[in-house]
């Protein structure tokens, strides 16, 4: 089946640095998503972005089909940007969406 | 207010009791989908429901049934539960061809 791999698994980041999270994909995405989870909490999809680049506030989303890659950046981070990040991805036009392992980051001052 | 609201929130079952978990969604969504959440794993899709009596097994669906009877609403089955189906269980629903998903606040359960 589809694999969605995220990296890194964890990431740690004092209040105003940026961060760079990845996202890998097996075979050609359709409807790559970016998904935010605070601690605890529910999903939210942050930014859809089944190629080209895409912007919302601070975060940037880079999807490079062909290479079968995403990216998320997020600049400038604040503490409450802390939680995990997911990529996910239709699988096959299923309208299945497959997540990744997610990205834990966490923010401090 | 667009909503998924996920009944109970906690739940607390003996092993091998039956689990019955509630979703519902007032967005008139066609698809609804049923996650479960582990430590490290991510989300992973147990089934998803395509409309009313339109159910197809995702990727871990072994242990777990499904029933939707009105489109507005999505329930998951455990008959007989076991431990390892200790998880937080997400429900979630988009329209058909679209990139909007909404997702429900999650049932934390407890198999002991």
């Amino acid at each position: 089946g589809q694999q969605v791999q995220q990296s890194p698994a964890s990431l740690v980041l004092q209040e105003g640095e940026n961060a760079e999270l990845q996202c890998n994909f097996s075979s050609t995405a359709t409807q790559l998503q970016w998904f935010y989870q605070r601690p605890g909490g529910s999903l939210v999809s942050l930014l859809y972005n089944p190629s080209g680049t895409k912007h919302t506030g601070r975060l940037t989303s880079t999807t490079v089909t062909k290479e079968r890659r995403s990216s998320l950046h997020i600049s400038s981070s604040q503490i409450t940007d802390s939680g995990t990040y997911f990529c996910a991805m239709e699988q096959g036009g299923s309208a299945k969406l497959i997540f990744g392992e997610g990205t834990k980051l966490t923010v401090s001052s | 207010d667009m909503k998924v609201t996920q009944m109970p929130r906690y739940l607390i079952k003996r092993m091998g009791e039956n689990v019955l978990l509630e979703c519902g969604q007032d967005m008139s969504h066609e698809t609804m989908y049923w996650y479960r959440q582990d430590p490290g794993l991510g989300l992973q899709l147990i089934y998803i429901s395509y409309d009313v009596d339109s159910n197809s097994e995702g990727d871990i669906p072994k242990g777990y049934r499904v029933s939707r009877k009105k489109r507005e609403h999505f329930s998951l089955i455990l008959d007989s539960a076991k431990t390892n189906q200790t998880s937080v269980y997400f429900c979630a629903s988009s329209q058909t061809g679209t990139s909007d998903y909404t997702f429900g606040s999650g049932t934390r359960l407890l198999v002991i």
